[in-house]
């Protein structure tokens, strides 16, 4: 089975919601990254949280590692987070292993 | 500012041509990876390196092989391209001096005809 599955795959909201997203795994891992992509893009990290709770301006990740589980919170969402984010994992090998990522959509 | 840069950024290739993709960074980090995503789909580990001389190979090596002649470049070749070998490839850098966090270069988009 896929060892890192992302919910949902797409996300719509209006400027100013806000987004939870969800990341689950399969492994224990010894490194979780979330990563945002712009449509057509490249990747940029934004958060490294194996586990416990980490804030960076609207963005908001909690990784309980016992249940193998983290979420990225996006508050106040902006036209401008519109794109993939996506989560990955290391399972102590020096590799990240990606889910397939949720698109989100803000509309103006 | 950590920088990977990717080239060439698109490329068509034919069907049994050899393709290669190239990556430098100058982030002086020990490992590089390359990975490969398609439409709708998270990325995919190809092959990676931990440093110059090494290669490893990841979870969809087959019909992939890299290089690593330097502690800068990386490259990834497809002796014999194919069509479903079709899909934008990515270069990253990273190492545990960076918090194991990974630095992308823009995407090589490769289309096999």
């Amino acid at each position: 089975g896929q060892q890192v599955q992302q919910s949902p795959s797409s996300l719509v909201l209006q400027e100013g919601e806000n987004a939870e997203l969800q990341c689950n795994f399969s492994s224990t891992a010894t490194q979780l990254q979330w990563f945002y992509q712009s449509p057509g893009g490249s990747l940029v990290s934004l958060l490294s949280n194996p586990s416990g709770t980490k804030h960076t301006g609207r963005l908001t990740s909690t990784t309980v590692t016992k249940e193998r589980r983290s979420s990225l919170h996006i508050s106040s969402s902006q036209t401008t987070d519109s794109g993939t984010y996506l989560c990955a994992i290391d399972t102590n090998t020096g590799k990240l292993t990606f889910g397939d990522g949720t698109v989100l959509t803000v509309k103006p | 500012e950590a920088a990977v840069t990717q080239s060439p950024r698109n490329k068509v290739a034919v069907t049994g041509g050899k393709v290669t993709l190239s990556c430098n960074q100058t982030n002086n980090h020990n490992n590089m990876y390359w990975y490969r995503q398609d439409t709708g789909h998270g990325l995919r580990l190809i092959h990676y390196s931990y440093g110059a001389g090494s290669t490893e190979k990841g979870d969809i090596p087959d019909g992939y092989k890299a290089s690593r002649p330097s502690q800068e470049n990386f490259s990834l070749i497809l002796e014999l391209a194919t069509p479903s070998q079709t899909s934008v490839y990515f270069c990253a850098s990273g190492d545990r001096d960076s918090g194991n966090t990974l630095y992308f270069g823009e995407g090589s988009r490769l289309i096999v005809v």
